[in-house]
């Protein structure tokens, strides 16, 4: 049983499409967090949120935290190419970070 | 500065044998957190250690073991492999394991397969 929830698992579109990934849960989080991952590399770090409602941007990407604390959203504008890769959200309770299983995001040029 | 580097990339077992992976953190992290990667779980948490010691723990059997030495490298043992082991085993350093503030940077990972 996956404590998050991420929808769609795989997302194909064409270069400068509009997109958005879902990170769901019933359990509450401290703070959540994004990753982008490359084939052959590890998850990186793009964002972390705290506070519930928070929205943060980062150039095309849009983030944010739901009021309750319990879900996110990553919307990217005019996907490119190089946004191809592996999003995965991460939830902080206790003193550990539970991932979801990722959202694969092809961008087609 | 130097990233996050695991030894070896790649590695294939058969059942019933055991593996040790290599991280060496980025320099002056003393956290260091394994990871279990796989296409129907994503990513589970092992483990992390601090200072040489084991401070969280995963829910994974006793197989899965792991030790930190006084220079922040960590190696994380599988003893008996098992078909279900082969996945993509990823350590990721930070500064002092504050999961609320510091950042997590992961290496590139060990792809281990079992047969």
């Amino acid at each position: 049983t996956q404590l998050l929830e991420q929808s769609p698992q795989f997302l194909s579109i064409q270069e400068g499409e509009n997109l958005t990934v879902y990170c769901n849960s019933s359990s509450v989080f401290s703070s959540l967090q994004w990753y982008r991952q490359e084939p052959g590399e590890g998850p990186v770090l793009l964002v972390t949120v705290v506070t519930g409602g928070e929205v943060k941007k980062l150039k095309r990407l849009t983030f944010q935290f739901g009021d309750a604390r319990k879900d996110s959203s990553l919307h990217i504008t005019a996907a490119q190419p190089g946004d191809t890769g592996l999003y995965l959200c991460a939830g902080l309770t206790g003193n550990q970070f539970y991932f979801g299983t990722g959202t694969s995001l092809t961008v087609i040029p | 500065k130097a990233g996050v580097t695991q030894t070896p990339r790649y590695l294939i077992k058969t059942r019933g044998q055991q593996v040790t992976l290599s991280c060496s953190p980025i320099s002056g992290h003393r956290s260091v957190s394994w990871y279990q990667q796989t296409p129907g779980q994503g990513l589970q948490f092992l483990f992390e250690y601090f200072s040489e010691t084991q401070r969280n723990k995963g829910n994974f059997p006793g197989r899965f073991s792991g030790r930190q030495f006084s220079n922040s490298r960590s190696e994380m043992n599988v003893s008996t492999l098992e078909l279900g082991d082969s996945a993509l085993y990823l350590c990721a350093s930070s500064v002092a394991g504050e999961p609320g503030t510091d950042t997590q940077y992961f290496g590139p990972g060990t792809r281990l397969t079992v047969l």
